[in-house]
């Protein structure tokens, strides 16, 4: 059975700090994994990863996968406040739907 | 270019009804997911149509149902409603099938409530 876990299911940091997201998953036929931040309604994309190693960035994000392992993580480094949100990882398979962790709930404080 | 949209943005119901959800992809999309988000049980996949045909189907009961039209837009339709059904909506649009590795992207959603 397909399996998304996240870890920690819930993180309160401040702002300046470093955070690592963790997402560990069996997916049957895997093809991808997509990160997702979510604030007060749907989520917003953030990277799609496919190839194992290859770090993905985006300002203060970055994201790399790795396939042997099977896990991903997130860094947010030098948060703000405006990063308190949950942030989901959804690997897909060849199945053609996909499975979304349980999140997890980052909370920045000033 | 438009996002995804979704009608209506709220909608209150009571048990035993039905109730019907739509959903507009990006133009050019041709696959439309939907999704089920509640406090208790997260976000989990409902279906996704693909070029007018179901392509996959999550777990739950028949009560809940979909299609899509020709022009890619979707509609989700859930019937006797319980209390549990409540929830967000979320649909989410993609150029290919979710699992080829496409970005989905979602809309904002609509919350059902039900009373």
């Amino acid at each position: 059975e397909d399996k998304v876990v996240q870890s920690p299911l819930s993180l309160v940091v401040h702002e300046g700090d470093t955070v690592t997201l963790n997402c560990s998953y069996e997916v049957t036929n895997f093809r991808s994994l997509l990160w997702y931040k979510q604030e007060k309604k749907a989520p917003t994309f953030l990277f799609m990863l496919t190839s194992s190693g290859i770090e993905k960035k985006s300002g203060r994000l970055s994201s790399i996968l790795d396939k042997k392992e099977l896990f991903s993580i997130l860094n947010i480094t030098a948060t703000q406040t405006g990063d308190s949100a949950v942030y989901l990882c959804a690997p897909g398979g060849d199945n053609n739907d996909m499975r979304f962790g349980a999140g997890t709930r980052l909370t920045v404080k000033p | 270019k438009a996002g995804v949209t979704q009608t209506p943005r709220y909608l209150i119901k009571t048990r035993g009804q039905q109730v019907t959800l739509s959903c507009s992809p990006i133009s050019g999309h041709r696959s439309v997911s939907w999704y089920q988000q509640t406090p208790g049980q997260g976000l989990q996949f409902l279906f996704e149509y693909f070029s007018e045909t179901q392509r996959n189907k999550g777990n739950f009961p028949g009560r809940f149902s979909g299609r899509q039209f020709s022009n890619s837009r979707s509609e989700m339709n859930v019937s006797t409603l319980e209390l549990g059904d409540s929830a967000l909506y979320l649909c989410a649009s993609s150029l290919g099938t979710s699992g080829g590795g496409y970005t989905q992207y979602f809309g904002p959603g609509t919350r059902l409530t039900v009373l």
